[in-house]
């Protein structure tokens, strides 16, 4: 197993565009999470899903933020109509439902918002 | 609301020093604590887990302590290294709800001079 990954490393777009991020868990995991960094913080949760089903939603993910799991494999995060306060390091975790659902990290996908 | 602390934000130590790196968290009633390593523009990769019913966890160099009831947790890194030079991050998961999302500290950032 390959670990966490994520798709892009990095993306470049202009206010206003939409962007999408992939996240491919670990694969016999059933729980996967987002979450937001900016520079010099701790990560911040947004989302999870424990397999196709989202169980839990931060008040950070406004109206323009979606997420989905379609089949309970890999997850998409998509952003309408970005910001320049959207820019930031997006990662993505998965964890089995026990014992200590201890959460492995992707690589991240670097946003910025030009 | 659940807030977790780290002090000091960032340290400097020649190699070879043992160092501790703390964490403080508002509520007691966690699940667990988990120990996490960033490198800059990486994702994050686990070091260690606590179950709220642990006192200690080892792995190498590494020693974690949990002590729920003051809210504190230490990291301790034996026999610094260059390698360790990193940004350390403390997260707790509470009970109740649905057990979903880390909280996170700011971290520390390790800066170990060979």
């Amino acid at each position: 197993d390959t670990g966490v990954s994520q798709d892009p490393r990095h993306k470049i777009t202009k206010r206003g565009q939409n962007v999408t991020f992939r996240c491919d868990p670990i694969s016999e995991h059933n729980r996967l999470y987002w979450y937001r960094q900016t520079l010099g913080q701790g990560p911040e949760f947004l989302t999870y899903f424990q397999n196709e089903a989202q169980l839990e939603k931060s008040r950070l993910l406004s109206d323009r933020f979606s997420a989905e799991r379609p089949k309970g494999s890999f997850s998409t995060l998509e952003i309408q109509r970005t910001e320049q306060g959207d820019s930031a390091m997006y990662l993505c975790a998965s964890s089995s439902t026990g014992p200590g659902y201890e959460q492995y990290f992707g690589p991240g996908t670097r946003l910025t918002v030009t | 609301k659940q807030e977790v602390t780290q002090i000091p934000a960032a340290l400097s130590v020649p190699e070879g020093e043992n160092l501790v790196l703390n964490c403080s968290f508002t509520d007691s009633a966690i699940y667990n604590l988990q120990w996490f390593r960033q490198d800059p523009g990486k994702g994050l990769t686990s070091l260690l887990l606590i179950q709220s019913s642990q006192r200690e966890q080892t792995s190498g160099r590494l020693n974690a302590s949990l002590d729920k009831s003051s809210g504190r947790s230490t990291l301790y890194i034996a026999a610094s290294q260059p390698g360790d030079s990193a940004t350390y991050l403390c997260a707790v998961r509470n009970y109740g709800g649905s057990q979903g999302n880390l909280i996170f500290g700011k971290g520390t950032k390790l800066s170990v001079k060979p």
